[in-house]
């Protein structure tokens, strides 16, 4: 089974800065079968990214994702307050494992 | 508008048994292959369980194998969960998700959840 570690577990930024959060497999992702979902408290997840790098539907493209492999990266290019929230990657290749989430919040 | 609405959830002792339904709208429910994932309070995501768009191929988190059954009624647009012998660990807000069109578990729409708390 895939393992997905993401770091850092606390991102601690302002508005209007940029947001890096990482996402790192145990063994490679297959086809770069790698989705980003963004949890707002109280709520439910919202797909994001998918295919490491495509952007979800109605999805704002200050959110990019990059990477392939083992190695993923999600991009905030300029926070705004509606993003402060927590991320999580999963890859969707075969048992749709998560990682355990990064909190991006308000510094 | 797509809906997805869970219900059923609620307190149960250990070795208990919950139902949980999720009951959609806004799309052709028969045509979508569905989930459940869950969240433990203050944790991350897991997902639990998986069901094709004609209820033919099911598959289950080891976590949970032998003791959840996902099914599905197409003709009430309904995804279901029934959870047998629950533990503490199972205690946690289920979501059911639908599956995007190509790939099974990537999960392009969630309900809003339903808490199980499994307590005695």
């Amino acid at each position: 089974e895939i393992v997905l570690t993401q770091s850092p577990g606390t991102l601690s930024l302002s508005p209007g800065e940029r947001a890096t959060l990482s996402c790192r497999a145990s063994q490679s992702v297959s086809s770069n079968y790698l989705a980003w979902y963004q949890q707002k408290p109280g709520q439910a997840p919202r797909l994001l990214i998918y295919g490491a790098s495509s952007r979800a539907t109605g999805i704002p493209d200050r959110f990019s994702g990059s990477g392939s492999g083992t190695d993923f990266t999600l991009t905030i290019s300029r926070l705004e307050p509606e993003d402060f929230a927590v991320y999580y990657c999963q890859q969707y290749g075969s048992t749709g494992t998560f990682g355990q989430g990064t909190k991006v919040e308000i510094k | 508008e797509m809906q997805l609405v869970e219900s059923g959830g609620g307190l149960v002792q250990p070795g208990g048994s919950l139902r949980l339904s999720c009951a959609t709208s806004g799309f052709t429910f028969s045509n979508y292959e569905m989930n459940w994932v869950r969240q433990a309070p203050g944790k991350g995501l897991e997902w639990v369980s998986y069901i094709s768009s004609s209820g033919d191929t099911i598959h289950y988190a080891d976590s949970v194998k032998g003791r959840f059954i996902i099914s599905r009624d197409n003709a009430k647009n309904s995804l279901y969960l029934q959870m047998n012998s629950l533990r503490a660990e199972d205690t946690a807000v289920y979501y059911c998700a639908r599956a995007d069109d190509f790939w099974s578990r990537l999960l392009d729409y969630w309900g809003q959840g339903t808490l199980v708390t499994v307590s005695s």
